[in-house]
């Protein structure tokens, strides 16, 4: 296993478009990550995945951001009708069993909406 | 609501000296898990050391190692005989777990020059 993998890298959209952005974790781990960071600052938490239940999902997850994590394995976060705050880059991250394990990040996807 | 301050946005050392990075939390939460993690340019984030709160020794891997003082809230990284390498943002983070969930809460990072 090489590691949480996210694809694609980079994505330039317009606004109002739609954009899904997918995570692959390490295989063994349960638990799952999404973060944004901004130019600038440190990561801000988005959503948490135990499994396949989404157990937490931020206040800076518009209605227009969701998440799935189907059968437990790989995760999605799409945006409806970007905006350009939504310009950003999307770390995933993953661990296993207890909560202060590592979390293991992805090399993200920086999204660029004009 | 836990916060993570990183007071130093920019810090520079000379390759092989000691340099100490800072970092301040709010909690009230008696047990806990700090982390230090290093972003290289364009690359992806790792940890570099993690302390549980209960221990009362400071968590030591290599050249990194931590000074935790629990009643200030204060957990500062020290990076021993600085390379070139060591270059990178460093953040700060601090895992909160309630409600069946947990994230991790970081600061706005240090950034770190290594000068030859």
């Amino acid at each position: 296993d090489t590691g949480v993998s996210q694809d694609p890298r980079h994505k330039i959209t317009k606004r109002g478009q739609n954009v899904t952005f997918r995570c692959d974790p390490i295989s063994e781990h349960n638990r799952l990550y999404w973060y944004r960071q901004t130019l600038g600052q440190g990561p801000e938490f988005l959503t948490y995945f135990q499994n396949e239940a989404q157990l937490e999902k931020s206040r800076l997850l518009s209605d227009r951001f969701s998440a799935e994590r189907p059968k437990g394995s790989f995760s999605t976060l799409e945006i409806q009708r970007t905006e350009q705050g939504d310009s950003a880059m999307y770390l995933c991250a993953s661990s296993e069993g207890a909560s202060y394990n590592e979390q293991f990040f992805g090399p993200g996807t920086r999204l660029t909406v004009l | 609501a836990q916060t993570v301050t990183q007071s130093q946005p920019e810090m520079s050392v000379q390759e092989a000296e000691t340099v100490t990075l800072s970092c301040t939390y709010d909690t009230s939460e008696s047990d806990y898990y700090l982390f230090w993690y290093k972003q290289p340019p364009s690359r992806q984030m790792i940890l570099v050391i993690r302390q549980e709160a209960y221990k009362q020794q400071n968590a030591t891997e290599n050249r990194f190692s931590v000074n935790f003082q629990k009643a200030a809230k204060s957990f500062s990284l020290k990076i021993s005989d600085s390379q070139l390498g060591d270059a990178a943002m460093y953040f700060c983070a601090y895992l909160v777990e309630e409600g069946g969930s947990e994230k991790l809460v970081f600061g706005k990072g240090t950034k770190l020059t290594v000068n030859p």
